[in-house]
């Protein structure tokens, strides 16, 4: 069975850091790799997504993801966080035409 | 873009009574969607696939008489909440795909609270 693993419950960065948000996965293939950003008490937002191709990303708001198949990783970056980048933050696999299998997710503050 | 709409945004209910939840496609054809659920602080969990014109199926551990899915379209799903109790109160997303489609799309959710 799919699983995903984001080992950060919680990561406080000051504003203008550098951010990486882990996300380690265990699939037999490769699989859909995805990041999605949840503001509190709202729906779900795309930021950047995996099927195949170049292993680097690059997505919404300024983030991009790698996805590294020796580490089973597929770790979220952003050069510099603003703050309203705080939100919690989902990894989530996908197979075929199977639903999402989400990580425990990262909460992310950020310090002025 | 595709896009996923669902309803309501946030229900408050009385215990024992039942809530129905709408999840439509607007643009596109969803032969297949996904009902989730979250608990404050915590992760979405898969309740239910259901494919349109057939029976939903549910993930160990959700209750198929309490949670009632219909998929009688291609562009709408339902979730009832039948005789909701407190501890049901939660984040419900529901989540579509189409035949051509890799990709998900997700709604915005909606909140249930049951007083």
């Amino acid at each position: 069975a799919q699983s995903v693993t984001q080992p950060d419950i919680h990561i406080t960065v000051s504003e203008g850091a550098s951010l990486e948000l882990r996300c380690n996965y265990s699939y037999g293939a490769t699989p859909y790799l995805f990041w999605y950003v949840q503001s509190p008490g709202q729906g779900l937002q795309l930021l950047l997504k995996y099927f195949s191709g170049d292993t680097l990303v690059q997505g919404i708001k300024g983030f991009e993801a790698e996805f590294k198949r020796s580490q089973s990783s597929f770790n979220l970056r952003k050069p510099s966080v603003h703050w309203s980048d705080a939100a919690e933050y989902f990894c989530a696999v996908g197979e075929g035409r199977r639903a999402l299998t989400f990580g425990s997710g990262t909460r992310l503050q950020v310090q002025p | 873009g595709a896009v996923v709409s669902q309803h309501p945004s946030w229900v408050i209910c009385k215990s024992g009574t039942s809530v129905k939840i709408e999840c439509r496609s607007l643009d596109f054809q969803a032969t297949t969607m996904f009902w989730y659920r979250q608990f404050p602080k915590q992760s979405l969990m898969l309740m239910a696939t259901s494919n349109e014109g057939s029976k939903a199926t549910y993930e160990q551990g959700v209750e198929k008489d309490k949670f009632l899915i219909n998929h009688a379209s291609l562009t709408l799903s339902t979730l009832t909440v039948t005789s909701a109790h407190p501890e049901d109160s939660s984040f419900y997303i529901c989540s579509a795909r189409g035949t051509d489609r890799l990709f998900l799309h997700f709604g915005n959710g909606t909140r249930l609270t049951v007083t």
